[in-house]
């Protein structure tokens, strides 16, 4: 099973500012990644996959990139609505893996 | 519009069995893959199972391989989650998903989801 491990646990920014997440695969899942948002009592929403292509309606200030073992999650100017816990998912082999989530809170 | 209704859930004594159903609407439906995903109360997400579009091939993650069963009505749209000899540990919110690319393929991530049905294992 391939072990997915976000960092940080928490991260809290300033709305505005820029913010990177992180996503470490423990072996290589190519760029066979995904990421999701979710807000509380919400279903997940699919933001990014292909590591890097965004999803229908997403934003553009949303961008991910990486590929391998390490992945990235960056805001460009982090909006209100952006603030939620972020899950990486890789699909290259099953079982499918989620991380653990990183949340994103108000500085 | 996509939309997937998860019905089905509640409170169930540890052993015992709970039937899931995913009604799908907006989408046909035969084409694309599903899966069911589950988050405990708190915590991550969980990948639990995935059907392909044709139902012939099942996926089930090593926690509930032997005890879950997937499986899909395509005359009903519905997808389904059968769960025997349930646990504490089973108790989570089920969300069922749709993934993104018709047809087969390995690329199994989730463009929609259903609302989520909270099921609870408890004596």
């Amino acid at each position: 099973e391939i072990v997915m491990t976000q960092s940080p646990a928490t991260l809290s920014v300033s709305p505005g500012e820029r913010a990177t997440l992180s996503c470490r695969a423990s072996q290589s899942v190519s760029s066979n990644l995904a990421w999701y948002q979710q807000k509380p009592g919400q279903a997940p929403r699919l933001l990014i996959y292909g590591a890097s292509t965004r999803a229908t309606g997403i934003p553009a200030r949303f961008s991910g990139s990486g590929s391998g073992t390490e992945f990235t999650l960056t805001f460009s100017s982090l909006q209100s609505e952006d603030f939620a816990v972020y899950y990486c998912q890789q699909y290259n082999s099953w079982p499918l893996t989620f991380g653990q989530g990183t949340r994103l809170e108000i500085k | 519009e996509v939309q997937l209704l998860e019905s089905g859930g509640g409170l169930v004594q540890p052993g015992g069995s709970l039937r899931l159903s995913c009604a799908a609407s907006g989408l046909t439906f035969s084409s694309y893959a599903m899966s069911w995903v589950r988050q405990a109360p708190g915590k991550g997400l969980e990948w639990v199972s995935a059907i392909s579009a044709s139902g012939g091939t099942t996926y089930y993650a090593d926690s509930v391989q032997g005890r879950f069963t997937i499986s899909r009505d395509s005359s009903k749209n519905t997808l389904y989650l059968q769960m025997n000899s349930l646990r504490a540990e089973d108790t989570a919110v089920y969300y069922c998903a749709k993934r993104m690319i018709p047809f087969g393929g390995v690329s199994y991530y989730f463009d929609y989801w259903g609302q989520g049905n909270l099921v609870t294992v408890s004596s």
